[in-house]
């Protein structure tokens, strides 16, 4: 198994550009997160999503975008981007069985480390 | 003020130390995690637990739900310990998903 898998690695962007960071996971999870890490800071949640067509913002979904359109896949949208962007970017996944409340460890990809000049 | 707290937020040590990292929360939650970032940035999930203690190998992870504190401890610590130790909780309020605190930067040396 591969367990939760983010690409790209390494990103550069110049402002106002567009991509979409991938995240696939093969352990059926239910559950999916994207977090962006900024240095000396804590895991910020952008989006989460509990299920295939489901999704939600976190704490800062300002500026992102998501869908999750199958189990596997929840990919992350920046359509203008701009320096604030400038992050390490990781994508999780659980599996939640017996309501909302029954918590599991989080899976988590490498990250993407994006730049925005 | 955050909700997690961490502490201290950078701990150097020497090989075989005994070590301990502290997590302080003020919310109510539902579980609590402690999680180790590589120093290539990826991150994994070593402990979740609601009460009590949990031991894996030379780590354990202790929890007072009424002190709303967590400790984080490694004996006869190893460089390869060297890691972002982050502690974070799931909040009664919000199912699944975590709080982080900042991380505990640790270093071993031999």
């Amino acid at each position: 198994n591969a367990g939760v898998t983010q690409t790209p690695k390494f990103r550069i962007l110049k402002i106002g550009q567009s991509m979409t960071l991938q995240c696939t996971q093969d352990m059926n999870h239910n559950y999916m997160y994207w977090y962006r890490q900024d240095p000396g800071m804590g895991l910020k949640l952008i989006y989460y999503s509990v299920g295939a067509g489901i999704t939600d913002k976190g704490e800062v979904p300002n500026g992102y975008n998501v869908s999750r359109s199958t189990t596997e896949d929840f990919p992350l949208r920046l359509e203008l981007a701009a320096p604030s962007q400038t992050s390490v970017y990781f994508c999780a996944s659980s599996y939640l069985r017996g309501g909302i409340y029954s918590n599991q460890p989080q899976h988590f990809g490498d990250g993407t480390r994006l730049s925005i000049l | 003020k955050n909700e997690v707290e961490q502490s201290p937020q950078n701990l150097t040590a020497q090989e075989g130390e005994f070590i301990t990292i502290n997590c302080s929360y003020s919310v109510g939650i539902s579980a609590l995690h402690w999680l180790q970032q590589h120093p290539g940035g990826g991150i994994v999930s070593l402990f979740m637990l609601s009460s009590g203690k949990k031991k894996h190998g030379r780590l354990i992870a202790t929890i007072n739900i009424q002190e709303k504190h967590s400790s984080l401890h490694i004996t006869a610590s190893h460089p390869r310990d060297s890691a972002v130790y982050i502690c974070a909780v799931s909040k009664e309020t919000s199912g699944s998903r975590l709080t982080f605190g900042e991380g505990t930067q640790l270093t071993v040396n031999p």
